[in-house]
């Protein structure tokens, strides 16, 4: 049984950097065939993408997010890590990390982190 | 604006049929890119309800069924339960963003 876990501080200010942690366990972040998504949901509102990382180096970000987001993979600690640059309140919201399964022509979540709420304020 | 499109809300007597759709374009479900839907119940993670269109996960009861035709898709709920009640969101890739995409949700309530 997968298990993520997201850590990193619950509070940001304006127009820094927030920098999330997803752990992995019960499978190997190395092993091929995956996506390792974040995605947040600020109170109220639906789910929006952020972005994945596969085959280790591959990334595909929201375009709405791309010119601030960078995701990355730790395989000597089977994590996954999220950083957005130049935050600001919009940015406040639970943030999830995610495995992702391939079917077919694309991918969905089967596995989900219990969510981290990161809020940006002064 | 989400790129794929559900009703805010929708809602059902116990034992009823609902169905919620999710509207696309050429450059994503009428394309061909699979769907799958998750539900999420006030205060939890998401969860998966149905990939690749049709399928269900293990666990999954076979009154949530879901299908695609064109640029939408459709999750049919049948023998509607107090705890269906939950948000419900559709997912594919959209070919002209590069990126996955989710509908802006659905929340069913159950009367």
């Amino acid at each position: 049984q997968v298990q993520l876990q997201e850590s990193g501080p619950g509070l940001v200010k304006p127009s820094q950097t927030l920098s999330l942690t997803c752990s992995v366990s019960g499978g190997s972040i190395s092993r091929g065939g995956y996506y390792w998504n974040w995605i947040r949901q600020p109170a109220g509102k639906g789910l929006d993408w952020i972005g994945h990382i596969y085959a280790s180096e591959n990334t595909r970000y929201s375009p709405s997010l791309k010119s601030r987001v960078t995701i990355s993979v730790d395989a000597s600690k089977n994590q996954f890590s999220l950083k957005l640059t130049s935050v600001t309140a919009a940015d406040t919201a639970v943030y999830y990390c995610a495995r992702g399964d391939h079917h077919d022509n694309n991918g969905y979540i089967d596995y989900w982190g219990q969510g981290t709420l990161v809020t940006v304020s002064s | 604006q989400s790129v794929l499109t559900q009703p805010p809300s929708v809602s059902g007597a116990p034992g009823q049929r609902v169905t919620i759709s999710c509207t696309g374009s050429s450059s994503n479900i009428g394309t061909g890119y699979d769907v799958h839907w998750y539900q999420q119940p006030p205060g939890t993670v998401p969860k998966l309800l149905i990939y690749g269109n049709n399928n269900r996960p293990s666990g999954v009861p076979d009154r949530f069924s879901g299908s695609r035709s064109g640029a939408s898709a459709s999750l049919a709920i049948t023998g509607l339960q107090p705890e269906d009640e939950a948000d419900y969101y559709c997912q594919s890739f959209d070919t002209s963003l590069s990126a996955w995409v989710f509908g802006g949700g659905t929340k069913l309530t159950v009367l």
